[in-house]
């Protein structure tokens, strides 16, 4: 089973829609949670952190569930700019790990 | 700039050369990673290196690949015998170390892209 597990899409949505995203974490050590955000032959780079009490940046929500070990980010109001490849990254050990990631793409 | 060095951005190599792949990491950034990027697939973990801890090489795909880095700054990713399927863009990503809490933001070069023909 791999550590850090999303569903690799893609998610065709519409405009101005919401679109949520899940993440699974194996190992129940982890300790720290980020989304990255990867656009089309663009190097990685970070959307946000994900705290325990769950934290908000404009149309972006993350939420974190130890109990179930996934993460979770929510988009509100969509737009085409929003269209990337979104990683999930679970950190353990002074270490990262970076999910496969999960395509968007924003409809016109 | 500050931020993480690629060399060279693109390299077209002959079927069993080798090649050298550089990364320059951010200053004082202790964590060190590399990964391969195939078209239109997900990040492939190669290899992490932490201070002066052991290197982490549990992702190099075979014993072609090898990576060392000198003097807790720069890395040298080295591919043997090239073959076609080593294709890829090959990204670096440094950190800084949050002393147990897990990982801290880690920041990617713009990667080098290698093409064996």
């Amino acid at each position: 089973r791999k550590e850090v597990e999303q569903d690799p899409g893609p998610f065709n949505v519409p405009e101005g829609a919401t679109v949520a995203f899940n993440c699974t974490y194996s190992n129940s050590a982890s300790q720290s949670f980020f989304w990255y955000r990867q656009d089309c032959r663009k190097e990685p780079k970070l959307l946000m952190s994900v705290y325990s009490s769950g934290n908000e940046d404009g149309r972006f929500t993350a939420q974190l569930n130890r109990a179930s070990q996934y993460i979770s980010l929510l988009i509100r109001d969509s737009k085409l700019s929003d269209s990337a490849t979104y990683l999930c990254v679970v950190g353990r050990d002074d270490k990262i790990i970076f999910g496969k990631g999960t395509r968007l793409h924003i409809l016109p | 700039g500050a931020g993480v060095s690629q060399s060279p951005s693109n390299k077209v190599t002959e079927k069993g050369k080798d090649v050298e792949l550089r990364c320059d990491p951010i200053s004082g950034h202790t964590a060190l990673y590399w990964y391969r990027q195939s078209l239109g697939q997900g990040l492939e973990f190669l290899i992490y290196f932490q201070g002066n801890s052991a290197p982490d090489k549990s992702g190099l795909p075979s014993d072609r690949f090898s990576a060392e880095r000198t003097g807790g700054s720069v890395s040298t990713l080295t591919i043997q015998r090239t073959q076609q399927e080593d294709s890829a863009v090959y990204l670096c990503a440094s950190s800084l170390v949050s002393q147990g809490a897990g990982g801290t933001e880690a920041f990617f070069g713009q990667g080098t892209r290698l093409t064996v023909v």
